[in-house]
Protein backbone atom coordinates (compact mmCIF):
# COMPACT_ATOMS: atom_id res chain seq x y z
CA UNK A 1 0.00 0.00 0.00
CA UNK A 2 1.74 3.44 -1.55
CA UNK A 3 -0.62 5.86 -0.13
CA UNK A 4 -0.52 8.96 -2.42
CA UNK A 5 2.53 9.23 -4.39
CA UNK A 6 3.77 12.09 -7.20
CA UNK A 7 5.73 12.33 -10.11
CA UNK A 8 8.29 13.74 -10.89
CA UNK A 9 10.16 14.52 -7.33
CA UNK A 10 11.51 17.70 -8.67
CA UNK A 11 11.50 19.70 -12.00
CA UNK A 12 13.48 23.08 -13.56
CA UNK A 13 11.05 24.49 -16.18
CA UNK A 14 11.71 27.61 -18.64
CA UNK A 15 9.17 30.56 -18.62
CA UNK A 16 6.75 29.15 -21.24
CA UNK A 17 7.09 25.70 -21.06
CA UNK A 18 4.37 23.16 -19.93
CA UNK A 19 4.37 19.92 -17.84
CA UNK A 20 2.09 17.95 -16.65
CA UNK A 21 2.58 16.35 -12.63
CA UNK A 22 1.14 13.59 -11.61
CA UNK A 23 -0.83 12.00 -8.40
CA UNK A 24 -2.01 8.34 -7.92
CA UNK A 25 -3.50 7.29 -4.74
CA UNK A 26 -4.36 3.62 -4.22
CA UNK A 27 -6.72 3.69 -0.99
CA UNK A 28 -9.62 4.42 -3.15
CA UNK A 29 -10.32 7.23 -2.36
CA UNK A 30 -13.54 9.62 -3.56
CA UNK A 31 -11.57 12.94 -3.04
CA UNK A 32 -8.49 14.34 -4.66
CA UNK A 33 -6.66 17.36 -4.05
CA UNK A 34 -3.95 19.85 -5.32
CA UNK A 35 -2.08 22.28 -3.06
CA UNK A 36 0.95 24.64 -3.72
CA UNK A 37 2.96 25.48 -0.98
CA UNK A 38 5.80 28.48 -1.06
CA UNK A 39 8.83 29.10 1.18
CA UNK A 40 7.38 30.04 4.85
CA UNK A 41 3.99 29.75 3.85
CA UNK A 42 0.78 27.62 4.32
CA UNK A 43 -0.56 25.25 1.85
CA UNK A 44 -3.31 26.41 -0.61
CA UNK A 45 -5.56 24.83 -2.83
CA UNK A 46 -5.26 25.12 -6.34
CA UNK A 47 -8.23 22.50 -7.52
CA UNK A 48 -9.92 19.48 -6.49
CA UNK A 49 -11.81 16.39 -7.16
CA UNK A 50 -14.99 14.88 -5.59
CA UNK A 51 -15.22 11.95 -8.26
CA UNK A 52 -13.65 10.43 -11.38
CA UNK A 53 -14.59 12.67 -13.55
CA UNK A 54 -15.38 15.93 -11.76
CA UNK A 55 -12.88 18.93 -10.98
CA UNK A 56 -13.61 22.15 -9.11
CA UNK A 57 -11.75 25.13 -8.53
CA UNK A 58 -10.03 25.65 -5.26
CA UNK A 59 -8.38 29.01 -3.83
CA UNK A 60 -5.65 29.85 -6.23
CA UNK A 61 -6.65 27.94 -9.87
CA UNK A 62 -5.49 30.52 -12.28
CA UNK A 63 -2.56 28.94 -14.60
CA UNK A 64 -3.36 25.64 -13.78
CA UNK A 65 -5.55 23.15 -15.54
CA UNK A 66 -6.47 19.72 -14.04
CA UNK A 67 -8.14 16.27 -15.39
CA UNK A 68 -9.52 13.08 -13.11
CA UNK A 69 -10.02 10.39 -15.92
CA UNK A 70 -9.29 7.45 -13.39
CA UNK A 71 -10.35 7.47 -9.74
CA UNK A 72 -7.08 6.80 -8.55
CA UNK A 73 -4.94 9.30 -10.35
CA UNK A 74 -5.21 13.39 -10.68
CA UNK A 75 -3.28 15.60 -12.71
CA UNK A 76 -2.11 18.98 -12.84
CA UNK A 77 -1.31 20.47 -16.00
CA UNK A 78 0.97 24.12 -16.32
CA UNK A 79 0.20 25.29 -19.88
CA UNK A 80 2.86 28.19 -19.90
CA UNK A 81 5.02 27.81 -16.50
CA UNK A 82 5.80 31.11 -15.26
CA UNK A 83 8.20 32.09 -11.91
CA UNK A 84 5.41 32.38 -10.10
CA UNK A 85 4.34 29.04 -10.35
CA UNK A 86 7.79 28.01 -8.69
CA UNK A 87 6.50 26.37 -5.60
CA UNK A 88 6.16 22.89 -4.19
CA UNK A 89 2.90 20.83 -5.10
CA UNK A 90 1.65 18.50 -3.14
CA UNK A 91 -1.72 16.21 -4.16
CA UNK A 92 -3.76 15.06 -0.83
CA UNK A 93 -6.67 12.14 -1.07
CA UNK A 94 -9.60 11.52 1.08
CA UNK A 95 -12.61 9.27 1.35
CA UNK A 96 -14.58 7.36 4.11
CA UNK A 97 -13.01 4.00 4.31
CA UNK A 98 -15.18 0.90 4.66
CA UNK A 99 -16.62 0.37 8.03
CA UNK A 100 -16.67 4.53 8.54
CA UNK A 101 -13.71 4.92 10.88
CA UNK A 102 -12.19 7.92 8.36
CA UNK A 103 -13.63 11.26 7.89
CA UNK A 104 -13.92 12.92 4.38
CA UNK A 105 -11.33 15.39 6.30
CA UNK A 106 -8.58 13.74 6.88
CA UNK A 107 -6.00 14.00 4.17
CA UNK A 108 -3.25 11.62 3.28
CA UNK A 109 -0.40 13.47 1.72
CA UNK A 110 2.08 12.48 -0.93
CA UNK A 111 5.98 13.62 -0.57
CA UNK A 112 5.47 16.61 -2.88
CA UNK A 113 7.28 17.86 -6.11
CA UNK A 114 9.20 20.80 -6.11
CA UNK A 115 8.96 22.67 -9.36
CA UNK A 116 10.94 25.79 -10.49
CA UNK A 117 10.46 28.06 -13.03
CA UNK A 118 13.43 30.51 -14.22
CA UNK B 1 -14.50 29.89 3.71
CA UNK B 2 -13.99 29.66 7.53
CA UNK B 3 -10.77 32.09 8.45
CA UNK B 4 -8.16 30.28 10.42
CA UNK B 5 -5.88 32.48 13.01
CA UNK B 6 -2.86 30.11 14.59
CA UNK B 7 -0.13 32.47 16.43
CA UNK B 8 2.83 32.27 14.31
CA UNK B 9 5.28 30.46 16.24
CA UNK B 10 5.92 29.32 19.92
CA UNK B 11 8.90 27.76 21.63
CA UNK B 12 8.73 25.51 24.10
CA UNK B 13 11.37 22.53 26.18
CA UNK B 14 11.12 18.55 25.93
CA UNK B 15 8.33 17.30 28.49
CA UNK B 16 6.55 20.32 28.48
CA UNK B 17 2.97 20.28 27.15
CA UNK B 18 1.96 22.77 24.21
CA UNK B 19 -0.71 24.47 23.56
CA UNK B 20 -1.62 25.92 20.45
CA UNK B 21 -4.80 27.96 20.08
CA UNK B 22 -7.15 28.04 16.51
CA UNK B 23 -9.52 30.83 16.00
CA UNK B 24 -12.14 30.09 13.82
CA UNK B 25 -15.20 32.68 14.03
CA UNK B 26 -17.08 31.76 11.25
CA UNK B 27 -17.04 28.08 11.22
CA UNK B 28 -20.25 26.55 9.90
CA UNK B 29 -22.16 23.68 10.95
CA UNK B 30 -21.10 21.41 9.08
CA UNK B 31 -17.44 21.55 9.50
CA UNK B 32 -15.12 19.56 11.55
CA UNK B 33 -11.95 21.08 12.62
CA UNK B 34 -8.71 18.93 12.03
CA UNK B 35 -4.94 19.56 12.99
CA UNK B 36 -2.15 18.49 10.92
CA UNK B 37 1.84 18.30 11.43
CA UNK B 38 4.23 18.95 8.81
CA UNK B 39 7.98 18.28 9.11
CA UNK B 40 10.46 20.15 6.39
CA UNK B 41 10.46 18.79 2.78
CA UNK B 42 7.34 16.43 3.88
CA UNK B 43 3.74 16.53 3.30
CA UNK B 44 1.38 17.23 5.79
CA UNK B 45 0.61 14.52 8.17
CA UNK B 46 -2.78 14.13 10.37
CA UNK B 47 -2.53 14.29 13.63
CA UNK B 48 -6.40 14.57 15.18
CA UNK B 49 -10.01 15.72 13.94
CA UNK B 50 -13.21 16.92 15.71
CA UNK B 51 -16.69 18.60 15.69
CA UNK B 52 -16.86 19.61 19.95
CA UNK B 53 -16.14 18.86 23.46
CA UNK B 54 -13.23 17.19 23.56
CA UNK B 55 -10.82 14.51 21.58
CA UNK B 56 -8.28 12.69 22.45
CA UNK B 57 -5.83 10.29 20.63
CA UNK B 58 -2.37 8.19 21.41
CA UNK B 59 -0.72 11.35 20.39
CA UNK B 60 -2.52 14.57 21.39
CA UNK B 61 -5.93 16.38 22.72
CA UNK B 62 -8.06 18.53 20.84
CA UNK B 63 -10.65 21.41 22.92
CA UNK B 64 -13.18 22.65 21.31
CA UNK B 65 -15.28 25.08 23.45
CA UNK B 66 -19.19 24.96 23.25
CA UNK B 67 -19.39 27.93 20.69
CA UNK B 68 -16.76 25.99 18.12
CA UNK B 69 -15.17 29.44 17.32
CA UNK B 70 -11.54 28.55 18.52
CA UNK B 71 -9.81 25.13 19.38
CA UNK B 72 -7.17 24.20 20.97
CA UNK B 73 -4.77 21.44 20.58
CA UNK B 74 -2.31 19.57 22.85
CA UNK B 75 1.11 17.82 22.75
CA UNK B 76 1.57 16.33 26.20
CA UNK B 77 5.18 15.96 27.01
CA UNK B 78 6.90 17.18 23.56
CA UNK B 79 10.37 15.93 22.60
CA UNK B 80 12.80 17.68 19.93
CA UNK B 81 10.83 15.24 17.47
CA UNK B 82 8.11 17.53 17.94
CA UNK B 83 9.50 20.32 16.43
CA UNK B 84 7.40 21.27 13.05
CA UNK B 85 4.63 23.27 11.76
CA UNK B 86 1.19 22.66 13.18
CA UNK B 87 -2.05 23.23 11.06
CA UNK B 88 -5.24 23.92 12.20
CA UNK B 89 -8.08 23.14 9.34
CA UNK B 90 -11.75 23.54 9.20
CA UNK B 91 -14.19 22.62 6.54
CA UNK B 92 -16.10 19.67 5.68
CA UNK B 93 -16.57 17.21 2.75
CA UNK B 94 -16.06 19.72 -0.04
CA UNK B 95 -13.33 20.39 -1.22
CA UNK B 96 -13.27 24.07 -1.41
CA UNK B 97 -14.70 24.69 1.82
CA UNK B 98 -11.05 23.58 3.28
CA UNK B 99 -8.85 26.46 4.61
CA UNK B 100 -5.40 26.04 5.81
CA UNK B 101 -4.17 28.76 8.60
CA UNK B 102 -0.82 30.16 8.41
CA UNK B 103 0.38 27.35 10.53
CA UNK B 104 2.30 27.48 14.12
CA UNK B 105 6.27 26.86 13.74
CA UNK B 106 6.76 24.98 16.98
CA UNK B 107 10.34 24.80 18.14
CA UNK B 108 11.45 22.19 21.05
CA UNK B 109 14.50 22.95 22.58
CA UNK B 110 16.82 20.64 25.14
Amino acid sequence: NAGVTQTPKFRVLKTGQSMTLLCAQDMNHEYMYWYRQDPGMGLRLIHYSVGEGTTAKGEVPDGYNVSRLKKQNFLLGLESAAPSQTSVYFCASSGRLAGGLSSYNEQFFGPGTRLTVL
Amino acid sequence: LAKTTQPISMDSYEGQEVNITCSHNNIATNDYITWYQQFPSQGPRFIIQGYKTKVTNEVASLFIPADRKSSTLSLPRVSLSDTAVYYCLVGGPAGNKLTFGGGTRVLVKP
